[in-house]
């Protein structure tokens, strides 16, 4: 058990919904990221926060996909007009960074359908 | 380009039989390595990690892993593999910079046969 959940762990949408997930991090964990995985793929970085900042987000698939992490806790991830190629496992993980060390805890996923 | 490969997509093996898979790595510099195994509807976890020292590392689960530099490679083995090993692994390769994004391989699964 890492102790970073996710929430929820399935979403069915409908094309061009907006959609949100939620990811809770390990408590001590100032490192926050979210991955995205599809169908026989290894998980594909998108973002990351160090406490509230969001310091990296050029990876974020388009301009539909937002994340924020208001008060250094924990974080959502928002797609705005679903498409069906957003259909993925979406994971989250935390870390603490200690030094240069960063091992990052994975969450269970949320794995989204849009239909 | 900074990229992870896992040349076999999948792998079966006999329970009690030993295992490697395979991991590349193109990186520009000494890179940090990790594998990671996930099994349906669970997060990904750590199997073990090498960041410098020391080229066999030992894992979780009987598992171990050697870096070979002039190979580019971080093969992951196991001597003897249980039922429960059957899951897809991913070896990842990140920066020794905190912070920094895991680039992780496309995963080779795993099935054990009896």
């Amino acid at each position: 058990d890492t102790g970073v959940s996710q929430n929820p762990r399935h979403k069915i949408t409908k094309r061009g919904q907006n959609v949100t997930f939620r990811c809770d991090p390990i408590s001590e964990h100032n490192r926050l990221y979210w991955y995205r995985q599809t169908l026989g793929q290894g998980p594909e970085f998108l973002t990351y926060f160090q406490n509230e900042a969001q310091l990296e987000k050029s990876r974020l698939l388009s301009d539909r996909f937002s994340a924020e992490r208001p008060k250094g806790s924990f974080s959502t991830l928002e797609i705005q007009r679903t498409e069906q190629g957003d259909s993925a496992m979406y994971l989250c993980a935390s870390s603490l960074v200690s030094g240069v060390l960063d091992e990052q805890f994975f969450g269970p996923g949320t794995r989204l359908t849009v239909l | 380009a900074q990229s992870v490969t896992q040349p076999d997509i999948h792998i079966t093996v006999s329970e009690g039989a030993s295992l490697e898979l395979r991991c590349n790595y193109s990186y520009g510099a000494t890179p940090y390595l990790f594998w990671y195994v996930q099994s349906p509807g669970q997060g990904l976890q750590l199997l073990l990690k090498y960041f410098s020292g020391d080229t066999l590392v030992q894992g979780i689960k009987g598992f171990e892993a050697e870096f070979k530099r002039s190979q580019s490679s971080f093969n992951l083995r196991k001597p003897s593999v249980h039922w429960s090993d059957a899951a897809e692994y991913f070896c990842a390769v990140g920066a020794p910079q905190a912070g920094t994004a895991l680039i992780f391989g496309k995963g080779t699964t795993l099935s054990v046969s009896s």
